[in-house]
Formats: C-alpha cells, structure tokens, sequence
C-alpha cells in the first residue's frame, strides 16, 4: 500500500498565531509531496509543490511567506500558515507519491480542517 | 438528472442503476488522467486511471473513457451502491509534468 497521515486532523487558532501541518508517506519515500486547498463545496487548489531538500514552488497566486513550506526528508513535509487570519480557514490537503513515479496516482493524506477565529 | 448546485453539480442515481459523470478537461497536453472518489471530511482516493494512449479502461465496476479529440473524461459506475455516494473528481497530468490538476468535481448521490 501507500499511506500518507496528516496531523493533525482538525485545528482551530486563533488570528494572527501560526499553525503547523505535517504530512508524512508512511511505507514509501516521496521526494515531491503536494500541498491542496479546498473550499466547502469546490474542488481542490493545488497550492505548492514540495520538493526534498530543496525550495517548494508555490503556484500563482499562493503567498509563499505565508505559507510555509519544509520537506525535510524523504517521508515528511511540513505546511505552516503563518499569521493565520479568518479567510486562511479551508480544507488542506497533502498528496505524494512514490518516488520517480511521476505519472502515477497521488496518494492522499486525510486532510486538515483549519478553523481560524 | 444532472442539475447544478451552488458549487459542485449533482447527479442523483437509483440504487442498482448505471451512473456516468463527466468531465471537460482544460489542457490538450495533459497525458494522464485520474479519477478520484472524495467522501466527506476525507482525503480524494484513487478510482482509475487513463493514459492519453489509451480510450477506454475498465476497472471493478468503473470504465473510464477518454475522448481527446474533444478534452473529455468520463467516469461510468455500475449497479450503483449506496457506498458510491461521494464527490467524484478528474485530473489531469500534462505531458513532462507531475502536478496534478483537479477539475470541478461531480456530487453523486445514490438513492436506495
């Protein structure tokens, strides 16, 4: 199989405080993970792409200063929504897959519900 | 039928009938396609997939048939089960890339 678990599941913060969401492929490596975005009743936004031991690239329109993006090693990526403000609150999601794979599916993470207040 | 909501359409099915949803993809240079099944408050799970080789491809109980001439996916389902309701969505890899795109997703809802 292929397992992605994201942590924490739901949060709920307060505006201007920061949180953190990891994201970690459970039983194989991924070199890129892929962070979405989605809205109640739409689809999902992909965000950035999260390369290991390199810089992450954010797609238009994405703040890259307030999302911040670590892909430490090969099993875990971290999100980081700095600042986080009422309009930050979404459905956030994580996808890998295996390493080298690139024209395969994403495994998905279970996501975490941000609630900012 | 097939009705628009406020976001994502909806297409209602009877328990035991034959469900299609559709799909327009956006880019003629995409190479690989993906169906994904997502259920409420949950990650999108892997259905199907479709390389840009191919047409048609038949999984358990799910056929996908891609139709480039004019950028069309379309997921097929049969004797739909109550276990099917969810939000269905395809994606789209271009040729070289690897992100993968989400089109708009499609809200089945399987009547018992």
């Amino acid at each position: 199989g292929a397992v992605v678990s994201q942590h924490p599941s739901w949060v709920i913060c307060k505006s201007g405080t920061s949180v953190k969401i990891e994201c970690r492929s459970l039983d194989f490596q991924a070199t890129t993970m892929f962070w979405y975005r989605q809205f109640p009743k739409q689809s999902l936004m992909l965000m950035a792409t999260s390369n290991e031991g390199s810089k992450a690239t954010y797609e238009q329109g994405v703040e890259k200063d307030k999302f911040l993006i670590n892909h430490a090693s090969l099993t875990l990526s971290t999100l980081t929504v700095t600042s986080a403000h009422p309009e930050d609150s979404s459905f956030y999601i994580c996808s890998a897959r295996h390493a080298g794979q690139d024209n395969s599916p994403l495994h998905f993470g279970n996501g975490t519900r941000l609630t900012v207040t | 039928g097939e009705s628009v909501g406020l976001h994502l359409p909806t297409l209602s099915v009877q328990e035991g009938d034959n469900s299609i949803i559709n799909c327009a993809y956006s880019n003629s240079a995409s190479d690989y396609f993906i169906w994904y099944k997502q259920e409420s408050g949950k990650g999108p799970q892997f259905i199907i997939d479709i390389r840009s080789n191919m047409d048609k491809r038949q999984g358990q109980r799910v056929t996908v048939l891609l139709n480039k001439t004019v950028k069309h996916l379309s997921l097929q389902i049969a004797a739909t089960q109550p276990g099917d309701s969810a939000v269905y969505f395809c994606a789209e890899n271009m040729i070289g890339g690897f992100k993968t795109i989400f089109g708009a997703g499609t809200r089945l809802f399987v009547k018992a």
